[in-house]
């Protein structure tokens, strides 16, 4: 069975602190990478795709090790608003993507 | 308008009792899928399917059967509801020929079975 694995956390930080997750993965012919978050008893939703060569939105920057299979979420500044759980998902290249179990964020005043 | 639906939102109802999740979406994907998620277990995949003729099954297909009536439509049937099928329920779509393979949600279906 191919794996997803994250941290749950909690991870409580105050506002303005840096975080990171990771998340690891088993299956080295992985081919794409996303990070997605879910607000309680809601839907998750795309936070960002993960490529090769990192990348960054706003506060949020995405890596992958390939070498090491994980990828990496960091959020800087964290915002009260940033409270939530970040799904770490990983397709094989067959479109069935593989969640993990998520992380939970706890930014507090 | 929400591009992927779910109904009902919400439903209890009692063990043996057959029961119908319906998905549609307005994304024309070809791709559908649905997911429970229970605390601490993260999203399992029940079925999935790729066109209209196509339906597979997930890593937890067991007690579940679908239906894919039309490219927009994706139903989730149990046949015989037993209590550890008390879940949240989540239809997704993707797009075949999308290079990202996005996953888009629907609001999820809480269903409850006594």
């Amino acid at each position: 069975r191919k794996e997803v694995e994250q941290d749950p956390g909690p991870f409580n930080v105050p506002e303005g602190a840096t975080v990171a997750f990771n998340c690891t993965y088993s299956n080295s012919a992985s081919q794409s990478f996303f990070w997605y978050r879910q607000d309680c008893r809601k839907e998750p939703k795309l936070l960002m795709s993960v490529y090769s060569s990192g990348n960054e939105d706003g506060r949020f920057t995405a890596q992958l090790n390939r070498a090491s299979q994980y990828i990496s979420l960091l959020i800087r500044d964290s915002k009260l608003s940033d409270s939530a759980t970040y799904l770490c998902v990983v397709n094989e290249g067959s479109y069935i993507p593989t969640f993990g179990r998520g992380t939970s964020l706890i930014v507090h005043p | 308008d929400a591009d992927v639906t779910q109904t009902p939102r919400n439903r209890i109802t009692k063990t043996g009792k057959r029961i119908m999740l319906e998905c549609s979406q307005t994304k024309g994907h070809d791709r559908m899928y649905w997911y429970r998620q229970d605390p601490g277990l993260g999203l399992r995949l029940i079925y999935y399917s790729f066109d209209v003729k196509d339906i597979n099954k997930g890593e937890i297909s067991d007690g579940y059967s679908v239906s894919r009536q039309a490219q927009a439509k994706f139903s989730l049937s149990l046949e015989s509801a037993i209590p550890n099928q008390t879940a949240l329920y989540f239809c997704a779509t993707s797009d075949l020929w999308g290079s990202t393979d996005t996953q888009y949600f629907g609001p999820g279906t809480r269903l409850t079975v006594l």
